[in-house]
């Protein structure tokens, strides 16, 4: 069963564009709402995480925006970069549980 | 240690062979992960250790697959009898907190 789904499963846009990866969770008991980048070779790095008390976090070009009631999450990369291109994933927690999206690649082309 | 590392960072062995992947997690984290990536896929999660409590080896996709943490540090996956579905990618992760993992650059697994 995927306790978290994720979409779009791949996503190419023109430097400086703003791509969105959506994620969406069914149990109200996951209370932390990660990000992972994965280049390739490499293993997945967190890149920003929200609580479900707030509904939008920002740290440099990233931003999480949280709907509580909707269960939806989402990550907007803005001015996006050729260097942001990599593997999205988002992640759910809560008692210790750990799940994670499906993943996104995401190329940014030059 | 600064950071997760697994050994060997790449294993090809032959279909029937058993292997040790290790994990050495990040000094004082007490959550420990272990997930499955194969090519261009997401993360299959296999098994999860916390502190001293029973592991949560729901995971894990066959009697073939097994893993202990010793002292509540180093962890090792142990695949017997391998086969070619067995080629991926086996990530480690470890955790003080619970909240933010960190997960080591994984170990390459071909089975030929």
């Amino acid at each position: 069963q995927q306790q978290v789904k994720q979409s779009p499963q791949s996503l190419i846009v023109q430097k400086g564009g703003i791509p969105i990866i959506n994620c969406a969770y069914e149990n109200t008991a996951f209370d932390y709402f990660p990000w992972y980048q994965q280049f390739p070779g490499k293993g997945p790095a967190l890149l920003i995480a929200i609580r479900p008390d707030v509904s939008e976090k920002k740290e440099g070009r990233f931003t999480i925006s949280f709907n509580k009631s909707a269960k939806q999450f989402s990550l907007h990369i803005m001015d996006s970069q050729p260097g942001d291109s990599a593997t999205y994933f988002c992640a759910v927690t809560g008692a210790n549980n750990l799940f994670f999206g499906t993943g996104t690649r995401l190329t940014v082309i030059p | 240690g600064a950071g997760v590392s697994q050994s060997p960072s790449n294993k090809v062995t032959e279909k029937g062979k058993d292997v040790e992947l290790r994990c050495d997690p990040i000094s004082g984290h007490t959550a420990l992960y272990w997930y499955r990536q194969s090519l261009g896929q997401g993360l299959e999660f296999l098994i999860y250790f916390q502190g001293n409590s029973a592991p949560d080896k729901s995971g894990l996709p066959s009697d073939r697959f097994s893993a202990e943490r010793t002292g509540g540090s180093v962890s090792t996956l142990t695949i017997q009898r391998t086969q070619q579905e067995d080629s991926a990618v086996y990530l480690c992760a470890s955790s003080h907190r619970g909240l933010d993992y960190t997960f080591g650059s994984g170990t390459r697994l071909t089975v030929v």
